[in-house]
């Protein structure tokens, strides 16, 4: 059973760093999956981040303008999240997730991060 | 890149129901690219429908999909008091990689 887990800090300052990691349990994570961040904003939808694969490739969202940073480490069976710069709008649950063949099929439980000084 | 729209953007319905969730794409998309999920108030999404047809894994098959191109729909044969959540349409594509719609609430009446 392929199971996610997110951790890191829930609270943020403006202009800092948003540092999250993703813990992988039930398969390798240089199994042929991506591995990827969505956040979901209070009280709306969802927008896919980026993702990562075993081998360092990566692809991100435009819309981030080049603040995100997704990273793996093979030896913890992990992946994390940097995103520098943030603001309120930056504030949002962010998931750790893993996709096979065009879909997003195994979610992590999700962790709150409110950008706020 | 390709826009998502569903609709309509809350569906008030009784258990028994039929409900049907529209989702157009801004540009053609391959029906292996278009995926349903469900999502729950605190719950991460779940995936339930690839491939614009296949229900994944534990999907029960009162839920269904089809279309193609731009139109693509996720029918609810009857509604089971633990479907009514949000539905979201989500394609596969060139970066980003994947976009989603902006949901359909599915609610009680």
């Amino acid at each position: 059973q392929v199971q996610l887990q997110e951790s890191g800090p829930g609270l943020v300052k403006p202009s800092g760093t948003l540092s999250l990691t993703c813990a992988v349990s039930g398969v390798s994570i240089s199994s042929g999956r991506w591995w990827s961040w969505v956040r979901q904003s209070p009280g709306k939808g969802l927008e896919w981040i980026g993702e990562i694969f075993h081998d360092w490739n990566t692809n991100y969202n435009p819309s981030l303008k080049g603040r995100v940073t997704i990273l793996v480490d093979t030896s913890k069976n992990q992946f994390s999240l940097n995103l520098n710069f943030v603001t309120a709008a930056d504030t949002a649950v962010y998931y750790c997730a893993t996709s096979s063949t065009f879909r997003i099929d195994y979610w992590g439980h999700g962790t709150l991060v409110t950008v706020s000084s | 890149e390709i826009v998502l729209t569903q609709s309509p953007g809350t569906l008030s319905l009784s258990p028994g129901e039929r409900a049907i969730l529209s989702c157009w794409a801004s540009q053609s998309v391959s029906s292996s690219y278009l995926a349903w999920y469900q999502q729950k108030p605190g719950q991460a999404p779940r995936l339930l429908i690839y491939g614009a047809v296949i229900r994944a894994t534990g999907t029960p098959d009162r839920f269904s999909g089809s279309g193609s191109g731009t139109d693509f729909t996720l029918t609810i044969s009857r509604l089971e008091p633990e479907d009514f959540a949000v539905y979201y349409c989500q394609q596969y594509d060139s970066p980003p990689r994947y976009t989603f719609g902006q949901g359909t609430k599915v609610e009680i009446k």
